[in-house]
């Protein structure tokens, strides 16, 4: 079974800059994993961040970038907010349309 | 702006079939390049992918529960439905809907999701 994993848990300081990561236990992720990214907070539905590992949706504040690192998806925050305390989960694609989520890193703006 | 909507019942018992529709309004799931899936997270948990279809047909399932899931599309009233059968307390969660483009897999619209707990 396909297992998909992120850091727990990352604290940053306001203004500051934070990568989380996203890695597959089929090996290095690539493009081809279509990587997408979420913030969900408390009692909120899940929010759309990044697509296609580096794209934007309309809403996506511009301090939010993917990117690949190191053989894993990565989605860093630069001149981080109050209001991005949320938790985080990335989303890969294997065979198709067939979706694995990673189980979220909840990051605290400290 | 594209919306979804979920409904059905919030309570299960178990061994029963959950049986759940999601509405979409101000777009239509006949529109090609787009799947139609769901996605829940029981409490305090995180996300999990259950299943995904399109208008043509296509189909994926999450391999660990894709002998009790049934995912289906209604493009009459816009809706596509999920039932998911035998269910046990550990399929309590709040269920999402959502839509994903098919050729850059962007996953961009959810429904606000509806908890549906199972106990007898």
């Amino acid at each position: 079974q396909t297992v998909v994993t992120q850091e727990p848990s990352l604290t940053v300081s306001p203004g500051g800059t934070v990568t989380l990561t996203c890695a597959s236990s089929t090996g290095a992720v690539t493009s081809g994993y279509y990587p997408n990214w979420f913030q969900q907070k408390p009692g909120q539905a899940p929010r759309a961040l990044i697509y296609s590992t580096t794209y934007k949706h309309s809403w996506t504040p511009a301090r939010f970038s993917g990117s690949l690192l190191g053989g894993k998806a990565a989605l860093t925050l630069s001149g981080v907010q109050p209001e991005d305390e949320a938790e985080y989960y990335c989303l890969l694609y294997y065979g198709g349309a067939q979706g694995v989520f990673g189980g979220g890193t909840k990051l605290t703006v400290l | 702006q594209l919306q979804l909507q979920e409904s059905g019942p919030g309570l299960v018992k178990p061994s029963e079939t959950l049986s759940l529709t999601c509405t979409v309004s101000g777009g239509s799931i006949s529109n090609s390049g787009y799947y139609w899936g769901w996605i829940r997270q029981p409490p305090g948990k995180g996300l999990e992918w259950i299943a995904t279809m399109s208008n043509s047909g296509s189909t994926y399932y999450n391999p660990s529960l894709k002998s009790r899931v049934i995912i289906s599309l209604d493009t009459s009233k816009n809706q596509f439905s999920l039932e998911l059968s035998s269910v046990t307390a550990a399929d309590t969660a709040v269920y999402y809907c959502a839509r994903h483009f098919s050729s850059t897999r962007s996953l961009d619209f959810w429904g606000q999701g509806t908890l549906v707990t199972v106990s007898s």
